[in-house]
């Protein structure tokens, strides 16, 4: 099946600091989006983005499918941003490739 | 609009009990999924349904069984309960598979003693 690698694994800031994590991804996706889980767990959807850029407030991610590789930006973090940020993908051939397949994500920490 | 709703979020099993993960949600749905996460680790996909009555195995079905009798509901069944079953399970759903929007649940943090 499809292989998700982010990076990088742990990643601490100082608030006000940017950041950009990578998702690299072994086969074309038909789906690609960026996860934030909080520090409760609870999951929530950033981005859908297959391909292109998009952006959210402070929040924004480019997806280059011809490279295999997305990255989500973070500009002027907050401690808000702290948690675990997944990449999740649907691509791939054969067995699996409908399922969407997460990395192993990238733990953020924001300190004030 | 409540999204996915699963209960219990916290249970404490003894090896080889058996229980019923609950997952319910009012987006009308036709795909849903049990993922777990083992600690440091993403998710991994347990079983998909792509509508009542369907279901199939995703990458870790083994010691789980689910059922689909109607577009809300997607329980997840834990038979005979393994120390390796200590995990946290999370339920989604989403338009399908290529859709945006996948839409989790909280979470059950389930511990097998």
């Amino acid at each position: 099946g499809i292989q998700v690698e982010q990076s990088p694994p742990d990643l601490i800031l100082q608030e006000g600091a940017n950041s950009t994590l990578r998702c690299n991804f072994s086969d074309s996706v038909n789906n690609l989006q960026w996860f934030h889980q909080n520090p409760w767990g609870q999951l929530i959807n950033l981005f859908y983005i297959p391909s292109g850029t998009k952006q959210n407030g402070r929040l924004s991610a480019t997806t280059v499918a011809t490279e295999r590789y997305s990255l989500l930006y973070i500009s002027s973090s907050q401690t808000t941003d702290s948690g675990v940020y997944f990449c999740a993908v649907v691509g791939g051939s054969g067995a699996g490739s409908y399922q969407l397949t997460f990395g192993k994500g990238t733990k953020l920490s924001v300190i004030p | 609009n409540a999204g996915v709703t699963q209960t219990p979020k916290f249970r404490i099993l003894k090896i080889g009990q058996s229980m019923t993960l609950q997952c319910t949600q009012d987006m009308n749905h036709n795909y849903m999924y049990w993922y777990r996460q083992d600690p440091g680790m993403g998710l991994k996909l347990i079983y998909y349904s792509v509508g009542a009555g369907i279901t199939d195995k995703g990458e870790v079905p083994n010691g789980y069984n689910v059922s689909r009798s109607t577009t809300e509901d997607f329980p997840l069944r834990l038979e005979l309960a393994a120390p390796s079953q200590t995990s946290v399970y999370f339920c989604a759903s989403s338009y399908s598979f290529m859709s945006d929007g996948y839409t989790f649940g909280s979470g059950t943090r389930l511990t097998v003693v």
